[in-house]
């Protein structure tokens, strides 16, 4: 099974400010025959379902907020919120979709 | 509108065998590149992917539970159907179904809590 580890666990960021999280797989996440990277991430509020954000990545869901983006490639992965909101305290995880089984990571709390 | 819903039980007891419901609405589940996933969550701890199946009736399972695991679907109906055998408490989670394009979770339902409990 591939690994997905997150980082942090937690961060606490202010208002306004950037929030960066981290994901790397034990194994590269690129399909080479389309150049694409089977790597998706998700938001999730307390005692809601996840939310898809972005996946292949970098692509971002329809009507997700163009302060979330993601970027890397192969085992290393970010997801960057530019200008932290009120309503971006959650819960955030990574998943890889590039083969069964998925793995998601261990998830990044973010708070205020 | 895409709508996913997860029934089954909320009390199970342990040893016992859970089956789960998730009907969809706003989707076939016989449309090519449509599939449905099953996901868990304990309280407090992170995602874990269960089962998948595709518009082609094609399965794949976690490789931990495999030996527990059996999702099938009923497109007639809507409905995709996971059993899980010999529960025991630490199976307590909430379970979520999801839809999938091709293999990516893009919809989810609200979850069903499920508590395993003598």
């Amino acid at each position: 099974d591939i690994v997905m580890t997150q980082s942090p666990d937690s961060l606490a960021v202010s208002l306004g400010e950037r929030a960066t999280i981290n994901c790397k797989s034990s194994q590269s996440l690129l399909y080479s025959s389309n150049n694409k990277n089977f790597l998706a991430w998700y938001q999730q509020k307390p005692g809601q379902p996840p939310k898809l954000l972005i996946y292949w990545a970098s692509t971002r869901e329809s009507g997700v907020p163009d302060r979330f983006s993601g970027s890397g490639s192969a085992t290393d992965f970010t997801l960057t919120i530019s200008s932290l909101q009120a309503e971006d305290v959650a819960v955030y995880y990574c998943l890889q979709y590039y083969s069964s089984p998925q793995t998601f990571g261990q998830g990044t709390k973010v708070d205020i | 509108q895409v709508t996913l819903k997860e029934s089954g039980p909320v009390v199970v007891k342990p040893t016992e065998t859970l089956m789960l419901t998730c009907t969809v609405s706003g989707f076939s589940l016989s449309n090519f590149r449509m599939g449905v996933s099953w996901f868990r969550q304990p309280p407090g701890r992170a995602l874990e992917w269960l089962a998948h199946i595709s518009s082609s009736d094609e399965k794949s399972y976690s490789t931990s539970l495999k030996s527990r695991l059996t999702i099938s679907k009923d497109t007639s109906k809507s409905q995709v159907i996971l059993t899980m055998t010999n529960m025991d408490p630490v199976d307590t989670a909430t379970y979520y179904c999801a839809r999938t394009v091709v293999v990516l979770p893009d919809r989810w339902g609200q979850g069903t809590l499920v508590t395993v409990s003598s």
